[in-house]
């Protein structure tokens, strides 16, 4: 079965400072790779998806399929980057399987 | 607007209570999901459906029940409420072919 680990709960940076989130996952076959976002009192959202290869409020992911890890990463962060982050992955059904949540806050 | 909506935001109930909780979308997709998200942990997926009269099982075994009766509407049903149901409820839906899924506001649920 596919799955989606996120080592961290809770990560915590000041405003400027770079960040990662980091997500690795396990999947037999060509996974597709995608981060959710949630802010506070708002709705679970897709931020970016590893086939579009774009860059999204500053963030950037990168498919790694030898250490099969999908980091998500921000050179400078900013305080409305606080929310939680979910990084998720679909099966062979395109059924998501979403991995722990990463908190992340920001500080000024 | 095309949107997808959960009532009640909140609810709290009494144990052996049955319970539905609705969930429509306006946004013409054939798959509709349900997930389960306890504060700060994993979203598990309890129901899904491919289209009209299509209900699946999800990766995460669950006491409720789901319908799929018309598109745009699927309900998730407890036939009796207990305290281990407490949790935060999640619909979402996508179109067909494609796995980026929209969410609804969600449902807490607060069995007592």
């Amino acid at each position: 079965a596919q799955r989606v680990t996120q080592p961290e709960k809770l990560l915590s940076v000041f405003k400027g400072a770079p960040v990662e989130l980091k997500c690795n996952y396990s999947y037999s076959g060509s996974p597709e790779l995608f981060w959710y976002v949630q802010y506070s009192r708002q709705r679970l959202q897709l931020l970016l998806r590893h086939i579009s290869r774009e860059s999204i409020k500053g963030f950037t992911a990168d498919l790694n399929k030898g250490e099969t890890s999908f980091h998500l990463k921000k050179p400078f962060a900013q305080e409305e980057d606080s929310a939680m982050y979910y990084c998720a992955t679909n099966n062979a059904g395109n059924m998501l399987t979403f991995g722990g949540g990463t908190r992340l806050m920001v500080k000024p | 607007e095309a949107d997808i909506y959960q009532t009640p935001r909140y609810l709290v109930i009494g144990t052996g209570k049955k319970i539905t909780l609705e969930c429509s979308q306006t946004m013409g997709h054939d798959k509709m999901y349900w997930y389960q998200q306890d504060p700060g942990m994993e979203l598990h997926l309890i129901h899904y459906s491919y289209g009209v009269n299509s209900t699946e099982k999800g990766d995460l075994s669950s006491e409720s029940t789901v319908s799929r009766i018309r598109t745009e509407h699927f309900p998730l049903t407890l036939e009796s409420a207990r305290p281990s149901h407490t949790s935060q409820y999640l619909c979402a839906s996508s179109a067909r072919g494609n796995t980026e899924a929209f969410f609804g506001q969600g449902t807490r649920l607060t069995v007592v």
